[in-house]
């Protein structure tokens, strides 16, 4: 069974387009979190909602809209596509939203703007 | 502002070899450490994590990590390296005291293991 699943794998669109990335966990966390690993492979956290509410929102520009429909889903939403957006996008979960709460991660989605 | 700083950025060793990946990071305050790794193609795994206790933390796999809180450091090591051992490993912070769980990642180390 997958824990947190996100779809697709992998987006390949062009500059200027919106598009949607999913993600699901199965495991009755109440915090999720979006990050972004860049070309370098430098990951840095970009949202985290607890029981549906906004908790962190680091300096992302506004074209990234996440969106928290319940507890087990957290939709990531980018409009006007840009090349660095290209990138590896990892969707994570965790019960309870303490620094001590271990954070169990999607398989990624590669987001390619071309 | 917290950072972690993963001095080996590629790490190649043999079979059987012993293996030391560095992790610093900064922060005035009380910490909570992990390494996390990611093998080829697959997501991140957490390995071991510190929190409180004692400063040598044993993980998953023969992995172990020890915290020198005057060093600011906590370094990974495994005694002898598999080949299945060929990942890319990262270090990462969250401050206790926090009001989130934000995890600050290093730039991760890509160790690949000869047979």
């Amino acid at each position: 069974d997958t824990a947190v699943s996100q779809t697709p794998k992998y987006l390949v669109t062009q500059m200027g387009n919106d598009k949607s990335i999913k993600c699901e966990q199965n495991l009755g966390h109440d915090t999720m979190y979006w990050y972004k690993q860049d070309s370098k492979k430098f990951l840095k956290i970009m949202f985290s909602y607890n029981n549906k509410e906004l908790i962190i929102n680091e300096t992302v520009p506004n074209r990234f809209s996440p969106k928290s429909p319940d507890k087990a889903h957290l939709n990531l939403h980018i409009n006007s596509l840009e090349l660095g957006d290209s990138a590896v996008y990892f969707c994570a979960s965790s019960q309870g939203n303490q620094p001590y709460n271990e954070q169990f991660f999607g398989p990624g989605t590669r987001l390619t703007v071309l | 502002a917290q950072s972690v700083s993963q001095h080996n950025h590629h790490v190649i060793l043999s079979e059987a070899a012993s293996l030391e990946l560095g992790c610093n990071y900064s922060y005035g305050g009380t910490v909570n450490l992990f390494w996390y790794v990611q093998y080829p193609g697959q997501h991140l795994q957490l390995l071991l994590k510190y929190f409180s206790g004692d400063p040598l933390v044993k993980g998953i796999k023969g992995f172990e990590a020890e915290f020198i809180k005057s060093k600011f450091s906590f370094n990974l090591r495994k005694p002898s390296v598999q080949w299945s051992d060929t990942a890319e490993y990262f270090c990462a912070v969250s401050a206790t005291g926090g009001a989130t769980n934000k995890l600050i990642f290093g730039t991760g180390t890509l160790l690949a293991v000869q047979p």
